[in-house]
């Protein structure tokens, strides 16, 4: 089946450490996505990515970094430079040229980062 | 750069009735998608129905349905015959329908449904 896998589902990081966040798709999307959640502010964009070797920053990039050699893979990486790292992290795929086929993104089951 | 508004943080339904969540934005593009996506307690964000703007009529999915102001940038989520399976939280998304750089969703605060017996 088709899908986005993130991992781990849980992650626990000393202050101090960078942390990666995997995120894998199989369906042929060329956009993807990362989103934070924090209670009561919703989903924010962190970065972005329409096309292999190429990203943009987004809302809330500031001490986040991504990179994407593969199209199916998006990873994050939450740097030491990340004042307030805790929290649900979603990764999303969907079909850039908006008007063709579905425009919706398609997410991942997230990662919960808690700083120890 | 456009915004996502849900003035409701907190609705209640009771189990059956209808229940109207409320969403506006504000963009200056006249083309764009518009989205409802649902998040239950496992967190996993479920599309729960998109309209597209160039589409007058409302977009309907079994019970759920829209109600698309274009001209007051509106766009509320109607939930008929209200189940337990419901409570969620809804979140309200935008897109540009634009093939660059503006093809990211942006989303609002989201609205937490809670169905009572």
């Amino acid at each position: 089946d088709g899908g986005i896998t993130q991992s781990p589902k849980y992650l626990f990081r000393k202050e101090g450490q960078n942390v990666t966040l995997s995120c894998e798709q199989n369906l042929n999307h060329d956009a993807m996505y990362w989103y934070r959640q924090d209670p009561g502010q919703g989903l924010r964009l962190i970065y972005y990515s329409q096309i292999v070797n190429d990203f943009q920053k987004g809302d809330i990039a500031e001490g986040y970094s991504v990179s994407r050699e593969k199209k199916e893979s998006f990873p994050l990486t939450v740097t030491s430079a990340q004042k307030n790292p805790t929290a649900f992290y979603l990764c999303a795929s969907s079909i850039p040229q908006a008007r063709v086929g579905r425009t919706e993104a398609f997410f991942g089951q997230g990662t919960r980062l808690t700083v120890v | 750069a456009q915004t996502v508004t849900q003035s409701q943080p907190e609705m209640s339904v009771q189990e059956a009735e209808t229940v109207t969540l409320s969403c506006t934005y504000d963009t200056s593009e006249s083309d764009y998608y518009l989205f409802w996506y649902k998040q239950p307690p496992s967190r996993q964000m479920i599309l729960v129905i998109r309209q597209e703007a160039y589409k007058q009529q409302n977009a309907t999915e079994n019970r759920f349905s829209v109600n698309f102001q274009k001209a007051a940038k509106s766009f509320s989520l109607k939930i008929s015959d209200s189940q337990l399976g419901d409570a969620a939280m809804y979140f309200c998304a935008y897109r540009s329908a634009w093939a660059g750089t503006a093809s990211k969703l942006t989303f609002g605060t989201g609205t937490r449904l809670q169905v009572t017996l």
